[in-house]
């Protein structure tokens, strides 16, 4: 069974540094990694799709690395700010475009 | 942008009553989802659904739960006979091919 863990659990850095959140699933076997943010209260925005062929993807702010053989993905967040503070999870698909296992997450908090 | 939608975004019921959740998914996805999140704890696949029927399920989602597509539009999930253990966010999602994409939430409150 697919189980997905992030470490830390919680993350409290001064705005402008540099962070990186960790992911690891255990089966490798997996089609794509998925980033996710989540606001107090509210919804899951996706914020970056690794399939299993990439190594990394880019978007702004955020670089997502993904190492298939070693079951680890990171979430780099470069020049932290204040509104990056939400939790952020990561999960993968059980199988091709089905139930996503998600991990428990990284509360992040950047302090102005 | 298109997104996904929920109604309603809170829901507050007596334990033993019926609930409907309802989602709008995205008009050219085909894959539709459920899960939830027990306050505190990780997101939960619900149950997932491809071509009107149920593609697969989890233990969670027992014969207390069921899911429908009533029209060509909304998705919704029945709960026929809430717990205080329902209590919980549930999120839909659809996607078209690997992005899922998802709603903003119900906050189902069973009292």
């Amino acid at each position: 069974k697919q189980e997905v863990t992030q470490i830390p659990a919680a993350l409290s850095v001064p705005e402008g540094e540099n962070l990186v959140l960790n992911c690891s699933f255990t089966d490798s076997a997996i089609y794509n990694l998925q980033w996710f943010r989540q606001d107090p209260g509210k919804g899951l925005t996706s914020l970056l799709l690794i399939q299993s062929s990439q190594r990394e993807q880019t978007s702004g702010r955020l670089n997502a690395s993904l190492d298939k053989s070693s079951g680890r993905s990171t979430l780099y967040i470069a020049a932290s700010q204040p509104g990056d503070s939400a939790t952020y999870l990561c999960a993968v698909p059980r199988v091709k475009n089905n139930d996503m296992r998600f991990g428990a997450g990284t509360r992040l908090t950047v302090k102005p | 942008e298109p997104e996904v939608t929920q109604t309603p975004s809170h829901q507050v019921t007596q334990m033993g009553q019926e609930v409907i959740l309802r989602c709008v998914p995205i008009s050219n996805h085909l894959y539709f989802y459920w899960y939830r999140q027990i306050l505190g704890q990780k997101v939960e696949f619900l149950v997932s659904f491809y071509n009107n029927e149920i593609s697969e399920k989890s233990e969670i989602f027992d014969d207390q739960f069921s899911v429908e597509r009533p029209d060509g539009s909304n998705f919704t999930l029945k709960i026929r006979s809430t717990k205080l253990e329902d209590s919980a966010m549930y999120f839909c999602a659809s996607s078209g091919s690997l992005l899922q994409f998802f709603g903003p939430g119900t906050r189902l409150t069973v009292l």
